[in-house]
């Protein structure tokens, strides 16, 4: 069975412009999250989704936000990128009840200048 | 406020030496616990995981952790390391319901041949 994918791997963007990340589920996995991993604050929620529906959201600003399809792959939007916004994101799938082990992918490394 | 601290930044150890990396954590009530392993480049795996029951918990490649709640700890451990157990590791707590983990900061253990 295929890995959770995250495209792009790297990403360079500058300050003002916004970014997409996308991630795909391992299949038949309903629940997707995502974390942001910086060296200063480590790795922090961002927000998880389920059958397309957020359903749960970490203390991140508005200009975070991300959204999921019916074939469970889900997208990341950063608008508005600031120079603190370079991280490592990292998306994680699972079957969706809170004991299913989240599996990660390898994460997209976004750089802004 | 809850939290997770894993008190080494760095941890070096000589392959064959047994291994303890300590996490402790503050939580209102007992949350669910999870250890990491991150290698260069890669996205997160997961090495075990506790819920509930019996406080010692195998994980995989020869890990284990001890739930201990008079001391809101939760310590991995290996009886003896190989070259490549080299990696970063994170211990985690999560609300019960949710996927909104907390992590620590992380143990960066370097093995020594």
């Amino acid at each position: 069975k295929a890995g959770v994918t995250q495209t792009p791997r790297y990403l360079i963007k500058t300050r003002g412009q916004q970014v997409t990340l996308s991630c795909s589920p391992i299949s038949g996995h309903r629940s997707v999250s995502w974390y942001q991993q910086t060296p200063g604050q480590g790795l922090q929620f961002l927000f998880e989704y389920f059958s397309e529906t957020q359903r749960n959201k970490g203390n991140f600003p508005g200009r975070f936000s991300g959204r999921q399809f019916s074939n469970s792959r889900s997208e990341m939007n950063v608008s508005t990128l600031e120079l603190g916004d370079s991280a490592l994101y990292l998306c994680a799938s699972s079957l969706g009840q809170d004991t299913d082990t989240q599996y990660f992918g390898p994460g997209t490394r976004l750089t802004v200048l | 406020a809850q939290s997770v601290t894993q008190p080494d930044i760095h941890i070096t150890v000589s392959e064959g030496a047994s291994l303890e990396l300590r996490c402790n954590y503050s939580y209102g009530a007992t949350p669910y616990l999870f250890w990491y392993v991150q290698s260069p480049g890669q996205g997160l795996q997961l090495l075990l995981k506790y819920f509930s029951g019996d406080t010692l918990v195998q994980g995989i490649k020869g890990f284990e952790a001890e739930f201990k709640r008079s001391q809101s700890s939760f310590n991995l451990r290996k009886p003896s390391v190989h070259w490549s157990d080299a990696a970063e590791y994170f211990c985690a707590v999560g609300p019960p319901g949710t996927y909104k983990y907390i992590f620590g900061t992380g143990t960066r253990l370097k093995v020594l041949a």
